[in-house]
């Protein structure tokens, strides 16, 4: 069955340490998104891609990096800059990045500081 | 910029009966796209249903409708004979056109609880 497959489904991270969560889809989709979620809160974009080797900035960059090197794969990097990472990430994708067909999501991430 | 407003933080259903959930937009494009989501407790978003903005009718899909009104910019949910496994979080989310990268801009997500 094709789908979104994120992973690690919990991580924790120490202090100064740089971590990577893992998006990768098979659903042929052009365009990536990751969102952040805190506890009883709407989801807010970090970061989008239209096609490969573009990436662009969402609402909550800052403290964030990502790669798309392939068109499956999406992975976001939750760098030391970003001083409260404890939320909930969940990554996306949709067919293409114009037009309205839903985007379609992991299963999320729970990321927390030891 | 875009908005979505979700005034009902929770809402309570018996099993069986019609429940709406409420969301409100605002945005100055002509050309817009409207879903809703639900969230189980467990976290994956599940995509519901979906609207355009230039759709005449409303959409529906199986017990799930959505209630557009476009001149009082509200999309309200319409969630018909609730059963138990409706119990989670919904979201309302909206797209505008490819200039903001088709981002989806979501409210603040209403809780429904179906009682047996």
């Amino acid at each position: 069955d094709g789908g979104i497959t994120q992973s690690p489904k919990y991580l924790f991270r120490k202090e100064g340490q740089n971590v990577t969560l893992s998006c990768e889809q098979n659903l042929n989709h052009d365009a990536m998104y990751w969102y952040r979620q805190d506890p009883g809160q709407g989801l807010r974009l970090i970061y989008y891609s239209q096609i490969v080797n573009d990436f662009q900035k969402g609402d909550i960059a800052e403290g964030y990096s990502v790669s798309r090197e392939k068109k499956e794969s999406f992975p976001l990097t939750v760098t030391s800059a970003q001083k409260n990472p404890t939320a909930f990430y969940l990554c996306a994708s949709s067919r293409h990045h114009i037009g309205y067909q839903p985007q379609h999501f992991g299963d999320g991430t729970r990321l927390s500081i030891l | 910029a875009q908005k979505i407003t979700q005034t009902q933080p929770g809402m309570f259903v018996q099993e069986k009966e019609a429940v709406t959930l409420d969301c409100t937009y605002d945005t100055s494009d002509q050309s817009y796209g409207l879903f809703w989501y639900k969230q189980p407790s467990s976290g994956e978003m599940i995509f519901l249903i979906y609207q355009g903005s230039y759709d005449e009718q409303n959409a529906t899909e199986g017990r799930y409708s959505l209630n557009f009104q476009k001149a009082r910019k509200s999309a309200n949910l319409v969630i018909s004979a609730s059963q138990l496994g409706d119990s989670a979080m919904y979201f309302c989310a909206m797209r505008v056109a490819e200039t903001s990268g088709s981002r989806l801009t979501f409210g603040e997500g209403t809780q429904l609880t179906v009682n047996p």
